[in-house]
């Protein structure tokens, strides 16, 4: 099973900035299965990245993936107050799906 | 506009059957290309993925709980189903049910809670 480790576990940031999270595969995944979700408190997640690279419908282009093999990588351009949450990357493999512990921006 | 609604008791009791099902609106469970998946939460943890079912009938589990999980689907009613069995309070958790392909979930539930208790 592929295990997938995102770091940091938490990130202090202000309105305005860049946030950088990473997502690390224990093996190899194939890009196209590699998707990204964005979760609020006591909210379903909601679907941000997929194929690691493509904005899903209505995403604000402030969000891109990018990464390849066993790094992947979500980028919050400039910060909006409305996109402090927990972050979650996802793959396919093996006939399952496997998602990261999260990565939690915060103010 | 796809919905997806869980539904199903919001306390079971440890080591009994846990059974949840899932209602779609604006699309069908039979629609080529498509999983039908259930995805839980424990309080204050992340995402696990349970188990799908595709729409041809092939089903998928999670290793870890393939031995106590079982998914099947209705077409007939837009629905598809979840049984958890011999549950104990690890199995307490939001419950989602979502549509997915290979690479994404894209439509989500909103989830239910699902307490295991005495």
């Amino acid at each position: 099973e592929i295990v997938l480790t995102q770091s940091p576990g938490t990130l202090s940031s202000s309105p305005g900035e860049r946030a950088t999270l990473s997502c690390r595969a224990s093996q190899s995944v194939i890009s196209t299965f590699l998707a990204w979700y964005q979760q609020k408190p006591g909210q379903a997640p909601r679907l941000l990245i997929y194929g690691a690279s493509t904005r899903a419908a209505g995403i604000p282009d402030r969000f891109s993936g990018s990464g390849s093999g066993t790094d992947f990588t979500l980028t919050i351009s400039s910060l909006e107050p409305e996109d402090f949450a927990v972050y979650y990357c996802q793959q396919h493999g093996s006939s399952s799906w496997t998602f990261g512990r999260g990565t939690k921006v915060e103010i | 506009q796809l919905q997806l609604q869980e539904s199903g008791p919001g306390l079971v009791k440890p080591s009994e059957t846990l059974s949840l099902t899932c209602t779609v609106s604006g699309g069908s469970i039979s629609s080529s290309g498509y999983y039908w998946g259930w995805i839980r939460q424990p309080p204050g943890k992340g995402l696990e993925w349970i188990a799908s079912i595709y729409y041809s009938g092939s089903t998928y589990y999670n290793p870890s709980l393939k031995s106590r999980v079982s998914i099947s689907g209705d077409p007939s009613k837009n629905q598809f189903s979840l049984k958890m069995s011999s549950v104990t309070a690890a199995d307490t958790a939001v419950y989602y049910c979502a549509r997915h392909w290979v690479g994404a979930m894209d439509n989500w539930g909103q989830g239910t809670r699902v307490t295991v208790s005495s």
